[in-house]
Order: structure tokens, then C-alpha cells, then sequence
């Protein structure tokens, strides 16, 4: 069965980084057949696709972050992660971990979710 | 704002059938496949619809898609109080080279 967790601190202050950590079990993080994603929600903006991570090791990001951000993933803990830098209050979202399956159109799988919200 | 555009809400009565509709443009919806996204309180998202009308296993077959241009509905039949949440189309966006969302549709069974 296929379980993805987000975890990472809930709170962040503004112009620091956002770090979040998406635990994968159940599947091969390493597998050609998937990528991981990172969505987020807002009240303001809805969903919002941040970036996808290939296994070639190759990544593609959302044109208004994509100086900030960086998803990477670690083979030897089956993690992902994502790290967002300078944040500001619009950064304050639901951040989703999801797999992506070409199979199926995009994602598959998604995790619950974890708010995190950029205060000081 | 989002890219593709959903009602805000739909309500119908119990063994029903209702439909969600979402629209986009030619660089989303018009030219490349929808999915749509379960979201129910308390849950992870779940993937109900690939490919504007596929089933994924373990999904019933009570939920449907269809597209026609670039709009593509959801449609769920025998609605049950279990079906309340709200329910997101994506699809890839050839401008953005990413992929877009609809703002979700908040599903009520009256």
C-alpha cells in the first residue's frame, strides 16, 4: 500500500526557508516508472503545482518559484523533500507530497497534507 | 485564481446524479488529458478519474468523465453521504509547462 507523510515545522519566518520532508512507503522511490511532486493549496490560489522530481535526477518547477525552490530526493531514506527559500505570507499553504505516474496522467497518490504558515 | 474554472459547489439529494463541470483553454484542457482529484474531509486526495474518463482500480463505477472541446465534466450517479468533499480537475498546461488545477467543486448530498 502506497503511504506518503509530509512532516516539517508549521511555523516559518519570512524570509527564511521552508523545509518539508515527504516520507514514501509501500513503492520504490527510486523506481523509473513514478516522479514525486510537490502541490500546494491556498486559500487565495487554490492548488498549485510547485515542482516534480525525475528519477533521471532532473526536476522541473512552476515558473514563480522556481528561483526559490529546490525538491530532491534521498534513495537511501525513500524521502523527498522540498525546500522553499525567502518565504513571504503568501507562501503559507497546504503543502501536498504526490507521485507521478505517466501511466495515469500525472498524479496518483497524494499525501494528507501539512499546513505551514510563514509568520514572524 | 485558478487556471480552470469549477463551480464553487453542487448539491443534489441521496441516489442522485450530479455532474461537476470544469473548463480551461486550448493550452490546457483543449490539448492534453484531465484528471480528477476526490478530496474528502480528514483524507488525502484521491486520484477518481485519469485520462478525462478512465477509472483507476477500486474505484466505482458510479463516477464518470467526459470531455468535449475544452471542457470536461465529472459526473457521479447514486450519490451517497459518503461522496461530500470537494472534487478538483488538473490537467498539464502546455503554456505554463506545468500542470493546472480547477478551484474545486464543494460536493453536498442534501
Amino acid at each position: 500500500q502506497v503511504r506518503l507523510q509530509e512532516s516539517g515545522p508549521g511555523l516559518v519566518q519570512p524570509s527564511e526557508t521552508l523545509s518539508l520532508t515527504c516520507s514514501v512507503s509501500g513503492v520504490s522511490i527510486s523506481s523509473g516508472n513514478y516522479y514525486w511532486v510537490w502541490i500546494r493549496q491556498t486559500p487565495g490560489k487554490g492548488l498549485e503545482w510547485i515542482g516534480s522530481f525525475f528519477y533521471t535526477g532532473s526536476a522541473s518547477y512552476t515558473p514563480s518559484v522556481k528561483s526559490r525552490v529546490t525538491i530532491s530526493v534521498d534513495t537511501s531514506k525513500s524521502q523527498v523533500s522540498l525546500k522553499l527559500s525567502s518565504v513571504t505570507a503568501a507562501d503559507t499553504a497546504v503543502y501536498f507530497c504526490a507521485r507521478g505516474r505517466d501511466g495515469y496522467n500525472g498524479v496518483d497518490y497524494w499525501g494528507q497534507g501539512t499546513l505551514v504558515s510563514v509568520t514572524s | 485564481q485558478s487556471v480552470l474554472t469549477q463551480p464553487p459547489s453542487v448539491s443534489e439529494a441521496p441516489r442522485q446524479r450530479v455532474t461537476i463541470s470544469c473548463s480551461g483553454s486550448t493550452s490546457n484542457i483543449g490539448n492534453n488529458a484531465v484528471n480528477w482529484y476526490q478530496h474528502l474531509p480528514g483524507k488525502a486526495p484521491k486520484l477518481l478519474i485519469y485520462f478525462d474518463g478512465l477509472l483507476p482500480p477500486g474505484v466505482s463505477g458510479r463516477f464518470s468523465g467526459s470531455k468535449s472541446g475544452t471542457s470536461v465534466s465529472l459526473a457521479i450517479s447514486g450519490l451517497q453521504s459518503e461522496d461530500e468533499g470537494v472534487y478538483y480537475c488538473a490537467s498539464w498546461d502546455d503554456s505554463l509547462n506545468g500542470w493546472v488545477f480547477g478551484g474545486g467543486t464543494k460536493l453536498t448530498v442534501l
